[in-house]
């Protein structure tokens, strides 16, 4: 167990919907970070929060958003859904500031299908 | 840009014997974190090991040891008496400041 939760577990829903995924980082980490892994992408890093302010983004669609709150629980919210986005969702968390000295450690995932 | 290469989808070892994985890595940085991790069934992703580029020494944790040759920009990860629960999908991944990446996955079976 790495100390992150994320909820819901799965998730199924139909396309144009908007679902919001939450995600508990271990007690003290200050960054988090959302992830996609589907089958043929692979896995690719969406966005990470640092203390409640946008850090870094990556491959994150402009239909997806996230936030991290002040007790730095996160929540990534996908809107206008399309089959396309059906894929596991991985929170993670880190102890500070994105430097090279950070482990990550993941969460269980959502499984978000979408029909 | 960087990037970071699995060339065995899939592998198979018998229980107890060892088996590597490997990884690698394109980059033009220095600096930078190489790090294993594992997801088993359950699909949570697990940190393995860690390695520091600037670190000569190879990481060890327990059964679990990486071979690290930076200017070869090569890091393979070796499993010890491997156990029927390391089966798991492992992914290697690299991370420079902001940035991470993953490679895309070896899927480890293991033979009893």
């Amino acid at each position: 167990d790495s100390g992150v939760t994320q909820t819901p577990k799965h998730l199924i829903t139909a396309t144009g919907q908007r679902v919001t995924l939450r995600c508990s980082p271990r007690s003290g980490d200050l960054s988090v970070y959302w992830y996609q892994q589907s089958l043929d992408q692979g896995l690719q890093f969406l966005i990470q929060y640092y203390n409640g302010e946008e850090r870094a983004k990556g491959n994150i669609l402009e239909r997806f958003s996230a936030q991290q709150f002040p007790d730095l629980h996160s929540e990534l919210n996908l809107s206008s859904l399309e089959l396309g986005d059906s894929a596991l969702y991985f929170c993670a968390s880190s102890p500070g500031l994105a430097t090279h000295t950070d482990t990550q450690y993941f969460g269980p995932g959502t499984r978000l299908t979408v029909l | 840009a960087q990037t970071v290469t699995q060339s065995q989808p899939e592998m198979s070892v018998q229980e107890a014997e060892t088996v590597t994985l490997s990884c690698t890595y394109d980059t033009s940085e220095s600096d930078y974190y190489l790090f294993w991790y594992k997801q088993p069934p359950s699909r949570q992703m697990i940190l393995v090991i860690r390695q520091e580029a600037y670190k000569q020494q190879n990481a060890t944790e327990n059964r679990f040891s990486v071979n690290f040759q930076k200017a070869a920009k090569s890091f393979s990860l070796k499993i010890s008496d491997s156990q029927l629960g390391d089966a798991a999908m492992y992914f290697c991944a690299y991370r420079w400041g902001d940035k991470i990446i993953f490679g895309k996955g070896t899927r480890l079976h293991i033979l009893p």
